[in-house]
């Protein structure tokens, strides 16, 4: 069973669409969360960093981590055909200088 | 948000060649810095772990002695693709981070072509 799970999609929807991308891990250890935006021959972007339960907005995203079931969402609002890429969810443990455990990425097209 | 600067973005070289890609963090000190390798429509595998003034260290399957880490400072982490052949082609992508921060930041990546 791979530490972080996430759907690789594609997904499609259409403009002004409410999308949802999520992830599972198994790691009750990690202890802070994040979202990568990237566009195809770009290095990733980052979108989301939280590390505590709960939501967390900026703008149309929301991150949402759930500790309890180990589960964390990223909500897009209003989708732009521009928010199509792949996105990355990430997870890691404080003070540890190991890199980020990254889910595969989840292929979003928003169509106009 | 912090800047990762990564050169050349795009390299086409001929076999037998050897290519450098370099990584600053133009505005953090990064104690370390990573390096992958993302092939079409795939996530990002870790080749290395690079920490300012040690040896890196390199992931199973990773050949060291053809892909070259160095890390003189703290602002400056460079990959060597020595003697490059055309299966070497691929996407390289460097990141940072930060002494006092979790958050990492990724340069805009490499197209290495190999002829």
């Amino acid at each position: 069973q791979k530490e972080v799970e996430q759907d690789p999609g594609p997904l499609s929807v259409p403009e002004g669409a409410i999308v949802s991308l999520n992830c599972t891990y198994s790691n009750s250890a990690f202890q802070y969360f994040m979202w990568y935006r990237q566009y195809s021959r770009k290095g990733p972007e980052l979108l989301m960093y939280t590390y505590s339960s709960g939501n967390k907005e900026d703008g149309r995203f929301t991150a949402q981590v759930d500790k309890s079931s180990k589960y964390i969402s990223l909500f897009i609002r209003d989708s732009q055909p521009s928010d199509s890429a792949t996105y990355l969810c990430a997870m890691g443990l404080r003070g540890s200088a190991r890199q980020l455990t990254f889910g595969s990425g989840t292929q979003l097209t928003v169509l106009p | 948000g912090a800047v990762v600067s990564q050169h050349p973005s795009r390299v086409i070289c001929k076999s037998g060649t050897s290519v450098k890609i370099e990584c600053r963090s133009l505005d953090f000190q990064a104690t370390t810095m990573f390096w992958y390798r993302q092939f079409p429509k795939q996530s990002l595998m870790l080749m290395a772990t690079s920490n300012e003034g040690s040896k890196a260290t390199y992931e199973q399957g990773v050949e060291k002695d053809k892909f070259l880490i160095n890390h003189a400072s703290l602002t400056l982490s460079t990959l060597t693709v020595t003697s490059a052949h055309p299966e070497d082609s691929s996407f390289y992508i460097c990141s940072a981070r930060g002494q006092d921060s979790g958050k990492l930041f990724f340069g805009s990546g490499t197209q290495l072509s190999v002829l």
